[in-house]
């Protein structure tokens, strides 16, 4: 599986869209992008996930390159609750292993 | 909500010690996931299972074993604890394809 590059922190002021980059420059063609976060020490949750065309859900929003080597998740208004570990992940769905990286620590100041 | 239990949620229990950190979902997921995570830092996958009687092990050498003879359940166990083992351990599964991973709400071990 493509290893995914992300920064390590990012601020956002509450209310405003948080916009979370991902480098997966080794992506191969039949790599998804996932997005996770994990809230606290909670089981992270899945947000989203696309392939090559940009995916909307009521929870985000995930836009991916044309040439799929960079995504952006969006988090359109960003609440105090959002602040939390995220995580973007490349799997080949026939694959078995699912491994995270050091993800982006997003916090959401009022 | 996700379908996936584990338990005990919290284990307090001295060096030596044998315990089983317990993992069943009700999803029928194929797939299933054990990770290690310690306070602030990354998750680390430990052990994965793609069906019944499949186990390998994951990108963090680990002294727990797992078992997975039946689809729903994937108990993971420590033959004689230490204070080494002190961490969160979290437990996931997902569908064959294309389907998101579901976590549990982890299991917190403490060994004095």
């Amino acid at each position: 599986d493509a290893k995914t590059t992300q920064p390590p922190s990012m601020d956002c002021a509450e209310g405003r869209a948080a916009n979370l980059p991902c480098n997966h420059s080794t992506i191969s063609g039949n790599e998804y992008v996932y997005w996770y976060r994990q809230i606290h020490s909670q089981g992270p949750q899945y947000i989203i996930h696309g392939l090559k065309n940009n995916e909307t859900n009521e929870m985000a929003s995930l836009i991916i390159t044309e040439d799929r080597k960079s995504s952006t998740l969006i988090l359109p208004h960003a609440t105090l609750r959002d602040t939390a570990v995220y995580y973007c992940i490349v799997q080949n769905n026939a694959g078995n292993m699912l491994t995270f990286g050091g993800g982006t620590r997003l916090m959401v100041k009022p | 909500e996700a379908d996936i239990y584990q338990t005990p949620r919290y284990l307090v229990i001295g060096t030596g010690k044998k315990i089983t950190l317990e993992c069943s979902q009700t999803m029928g997921h194929d797939k299933m996931y054990w990770y290690q995570q310690d306070p602030g830092m990354e998750l680390h996958l430990i052990h994965y299972s793609y069906g019944v009687n499949s186990t390998e092990k994951g990108d963090l050498s680990s002294e727990s074993t797992v078992s997975r003879i039946r689809t729903e359940h994937f108990p993971l166990t420590l033959e004689s604890a230490r204070p080494s083992h002190t961490s969160q351990y979290l437990c996931a599964s997902s569908g064959f394809r294309n389907t998101e991973a579901f976590f549990g709400q982890g299991t917190r071990l403490t060994v004095v």
